[in-house]
C-alpha cells in the first residue's frame, strides 16, 4: 500500500494567490514525521516544512504552512502569496518510528501564472 | 558551508557496463541515504548508512546494486551490468541523527542523472 498519496498531479495558481497541495498518509506507528520538499527544474530537493506527529500546533515557515489533520491522516501544504519562483514539483514525505528513510509521494507540479 | 555534492552530474553508459556514482555528504553528518528518482515520480529509497555500515539496504532492487561508505563519509553507489531500466536520477542525502526525534532533516545533493543506452 502507498504510504504517501498526492492526488493532484498538476496545479495552476495565479501569482499572489494561495494554493493548497494535498497529502494523505498511511501508517500504524504513533510516532512519525511529515516533510514537504520542493524540487525546481534544476532537480535539487529543497526542504520546506516539517510536522511531527506529536506536535500540537500546525507547522509554519514563512509563506508555507501545514494543515495537519491527524484523524484524517492528512498533511496539506498551503503556500500563501504565490510567486513565480514557486513553480516547481512539490513532494510530501514521511518518516515512521525508528525508521530513518523517507517515503515520498508522487508529487504535485505547481505552475504559477503572472 | 558546503552542501551535499554528487559526481558525476550526468553519466551515460551502455547496457551491461559497470558504473559508480559518488556522494560527498555534509561534513559531520553521520547518516547518508541513497534514493532513486524515475522521471515524473517521487524518490524511492535505496539504502541508508549510519557511519560506515549499511543500516538498511531494503530498497536495493537486486544484487546488481551495491553501496559502500568505507570511512563513514564519502559513499559510492555501484551498479553492475546496467540495464535500460536503471536510467534515473540517483539522489544522495545526509543528515544528523537525533535519537527520539522524528525530525532528522535530510539535505539532498543535486543528483546524478544516469542514462543507460
Amino acid at each position: 500500500a502507498q504510504k504517501i498519496t498526492q492526488t493532484q498531479p498538476g496545479m495552476f495558481v495565479q501569482e499572489k494567490e494561495a494554493v493548497t497541495l494535498d497529502c494523505t498518509y498511511d501508517t500504524s506507528d504513533p510516532s512519525y514525521g511529515l516533510f514537504w520538499y520542493k524540487q525546481p527544474s534544476s532537480g535539487e530537493m529543497i526542504f520546506l516544512i516539517y510536522q511531527g506527529s506529536y506536535d500540537q500546533q500546525n507547522a509554519t515557515e514563512g509563506r508555507y504552512s501545514l494543515n495537519f489533520q491527524k484523524a484524517r491522516k492528512s498533511a496539506n501544504l498551503v503556500i500563501s502569496a504565490s510567486q513565480l519562483g514557486d513553480s516547481a514539483m512539490y513532494f510530501c514525505a514521511m518518516r515512521e518510528g525508528d525508521d530513518y528513510k523517507l517515503s515520498f509521494g508522487a508529487g504535485t507540479t505547481v505552475t504559477v501564472r503572472a | 558551508g558546503a552542501g551535499v555534492s554528487q559526481t558525476p552530474s550526468n553519466k551515460v553508459t551502455e547496457k551491461g557496463k559497470y558504473v559508480e556514482l559518488r556522494c560527498d555528504p555534509i561534513s559531520g553528518h553521520t547518516a547518508l541515504y541513497w534514493y532513486r528518482q524515475s522521471l515524473g515520480q517521487g524518490p524511492e529509497f535505496l539504502i541508508y548508512f549510519q557511519g560506515t555500515g549499511a543500516a538498511d539496504d531494503s530498497g536495493l532492487p537486486n544484487d546488481r546494486f551495491f553501496a559502500v561508505r568505507p570511512e563513514g563519509s564519502v559513499s559510492t553507489l555501484k551498479i553492475q551490468r546496467t540495464e535500460r531500466g536503471d536510467s534515473a536520477v540517483y539522489l544522495c542525502a545526509s543528515s544528523l541523527i537525533w535519537e527520539d526525534s522524528s525530525y532528522n532533516e535530510q539535505f539532498f545533493g543535486p543528483g546524478t542523472r544516469l542514462t543507460v543506452l
